[in-house]
This record gives structure tokens, C-alpha cells and sequence, in this order.
């Protein structure tokens, strides 16, 4: 167990919707990471942020969005789904940009048919 | 993109036998780190070696780098069942004052009873 926690567990939605994932933070974390990790292959870094503020972004279109709230919870919204969205959704917390270890979520297994 | 390229891609050992994971990168790191997924589920932080070291031990975890070579090894002594799943290695470049991951594809570790 992380302490950080991420619902829904699995979501299935449909081509052109949107999507809101959440993410709560382990007690004390400012900072947060997203990750997308399609079947077979390693997470791949959508952005961060910290202390409510986007704090860097991997390859990522704009229909992938962020917040972070004043309790350092977080959500990442996908606009107009597309097909290859499908994947599992990991958010990771740490303390401080500068701390090195990440702890990560179980994962939002998204499914776009 | 992928920075980590670990190899082999799948390990099958028996239970007892030493477990070796190679991992390869590109570009200057600050830290590498390895991390464990059983099933599609969250990651577990395992091991980090800053770029200053060259060796760690934790529990039956060894974990070597060689910064010259730009290649890192995970070893895990006497495996067990549990060890099944799959383990990724990460690298830190900690430029400024972000520090992002980056994940190679993985190492997919079978373990027979």
C-alpha cells in the first residue's frame, strides 16, 4: 500500500466523450505525476504538477488536461477519445520536485470503444 | 519516447535461481530506478541508485550502474513465486528543478515453483 489511491478503478467510455480521472495523493505529497502505460509497455509521462501548478509535460496532445487542488488531489481530463487512449492511467505522488522515490496508485484502466 | 531499454524482454528461472535484468539509457541521469508491476496494477518502487554509485544492495535486491556504459543490472538473488511480474527500470535526468521518469518497456520475470 502507497497511501495514494485513484478512482474509478475501470472505466469504459466511448470514442469523442470525455474523461475525468482522480487521484488522491499520499499525506503530505505536493507533487504529482501522471503516467499512461498502454498494454505491454512502460508509463509514459503526461505531465506533472506542483503546488497546483503544471510543473513540466511529456508528448502529450492538449485534449490531456490537469488539476490539482488546494489538498494536493488531483485529476486528469481526456477530451475527444480517441481509440488508442485505451490504457492504464497511473498517478504517482512525492514530496517535493526534488524527492526521488514515486509512489504510484493502483492505476484507472480506461477503455475507449 | 523511451529512454530505458531493458533485455531480456521475458525471464523464466526457477524457484531459488538468481534473477538478472539488464537495462540500457541514453542520455545523462541523476538517478536510476527500478520499479516492480504484478498484473497490471500500480508500480513499487524497488531500488534507486543515484549516478555517483555504483552498486546497492537491498534485502535480495542487487542493483549495479555503470554511468560509463550507460547501462544498469538488477539482480534478485534466491527468487520465489511472489517474484513474478514485471520490472521496469527508470531514469531521473533532474534538470533544474523537475524530476520526471522515464520508463523503459520492461522486463516481464516468470518464477516456477
Amino acid at each position: 500500500e502507497t497511501g495514494v489511491t485513484q478512482s474509478p478503478t475501470h472505466l469504459i467510455k466511448t470514442r469523442g466523450q470525455q474523461v475525468t480521472l482522480r487521484c488522491s495523493s499520499q499525506s503530505g505529497h505536493n507533487t504529482v505525476s501522471w503516467y499512461q502505460q498502454a498494454l505491454g509497455q512502460g508509463p509514459q509521462f503526461i505531465f506533472q504538477y506542483y503546488r497546483e501548478e503544471e510543473n513540466g509535460r511529456g508528448n502529450f496532445p492538449p485534449r490531456f488536461s490537469g488539476l490539482q487542488f488546494p489538498n494536493y488531489s488531483s485529476e486528469l481530463n481526456v477530451n475527444a477519445l480517441e481509440l488508442d487512449d485505451s490504457a492504464l492511467y497511473l498517478c504517482a505522488s512525492q514530496q517535493g520536485v526534488r524527492s526521488y522515490e514515486q509512489y504510484f496508485g493502483p492505476g484507472t484502466r480506461l477503455t475507449v470503444t | 519516447s523511451q529512454q530505458g531499454e531493458e533485455d531480456p524482454q521475458a525471464l523464466s528461472i526457477q524457484e531459488g535461481e538468481n534473477a538478472t535484468m539488464n537495462c540500457s539509457y541514453k542520455t545523462s541521469i541523476n538517478n536510476l530506478q527500478w520499479y516492480r508491476q504484478n498484473s497490471g496494477r500500480g508500480l513499487v518502487h524497488l531500488i534507486l541508485i543515484r549516478s555517483n554509485e555504483r552498486e546497492k544492495h537491498s534485502g535480495r535486491l542487487r542493483v549495479t550502474l555503470d554511468t560509463s556504459k550507460k547501462s544498469s543490472s538488477l539482480l534478485i538473488t534466491a527468487s520465489r513465486a511472489a517474484d513474478t511480474a514485471s520490472y521496469f527500470c527508470a531514469t531521473d535526468p533532474y534538470l533544474g528543478a523537475n524530476s520526471k521518469l522515464t520508463f523503459g518497456k520492461g522486463i516481464t520475470l516468470s518464477v516456477r515453483p
